[in-house]
């Protein structure tokens, strides 16, 4: 079955400092994956995504991620962290051969000043 | 243009009492998705609509819960007989996908219902 998983609960960087959000996948075939955002009190935020084409996927607010088909892992990375992104990020996978998306159980990225 | 919107923002009900959310998708999306959030958790899937075809019933947690989309466009999702433990945030999502081309994946999310059960 596929799944994914983000393996911390929270994640504490610097303000200034590079950031990494970990996640990893079990699919069969080529997986399609996600990452979301969401902010205190609002809804999940589209960030980016892989279906196919480059590994480096670039997104909103100065993030990207890359797809390592080899260790089966999309972390979620950016430069320079600042505190207004801290919030809670999810990653998602395809469910293969539906249009269902299964989500990881979130990671709480908190960027100190 | 106007994004996927969800009402009430809040929902306080009692026990044994039926509850409806609804969930008015981005005009064009194709697909629908209802998740539930529970307080600092991940989302479980509900239940999914696309197009003409049979909604994947497959997350919905018991027969208490149910859901219809009406003209290809908005959905209601009803609890009936509502308990405590499915107090949450009911979130719904639209995406765009062609039968044609033109499929983009990623899911749009409305601000969702908070649910409290009392």
């Amino acid at each position: 079955a596929q799944s994914v998983a983000q393996p911390e609960d929270q994640v504490n960087v610097a303000e200034g400092n590079p950031l990494t959000v970990k996640c990893t996948y079990s699919v069969s075939g080529n997986p399609y994956l996600f990452w979301y955002v969401q902010y205190p009190n609002r809804g999940l935020q589209f960030l980016l995504k892989y279906i196919t084409g480059d590994n480096l996927v670039k997104g909103s607010y100065g993030f990207e991620a890359e797809f390592n088909k080899s260790q089966t892992s999309f972390h979620l990375k950016k430069p320079s962290a600042l505190v207004s992104d801290s919030a809670l990020y999810f990653c998602a996978v395809r469910d293969k051969g539906t249009y269902k998306y299964i989500f990881g159980t979130g990671t709480r990225l908190k960027v100190l000043a | 243009g106007a994004g996927v919107s969800q009402s009430p923002s809040n929902k306080v009900t009692e026990k044994g009492k039926d509850v409806e959310l609804r969930c008015d998708p981005i005009s064009g999306h194709t697909a629908l998705y209802w998740y539930r959030q529970s307080l600092g958790q991940g989302l479980e899937f509900l239940i999914y609509f696309q197009g003409n075809s049979a909604p994947d019933k497959s997350g919905l947690p018991s027969d208490r819960f149910s859901a219809e989309r009406t003209g290809g466009s908005v959905s209601t999702l009803t609890i009936q007989r509502t308990q405590q433990e499915d107090s949450a945030v009911y979130l719904c999502a639209s995406s765009l996908i062609g039968l044609a081309g033109g499929t983009s994946y990623e899911q749009y999310f409305g601000p969702g219902t908070r649910l409290t059960v009392t």
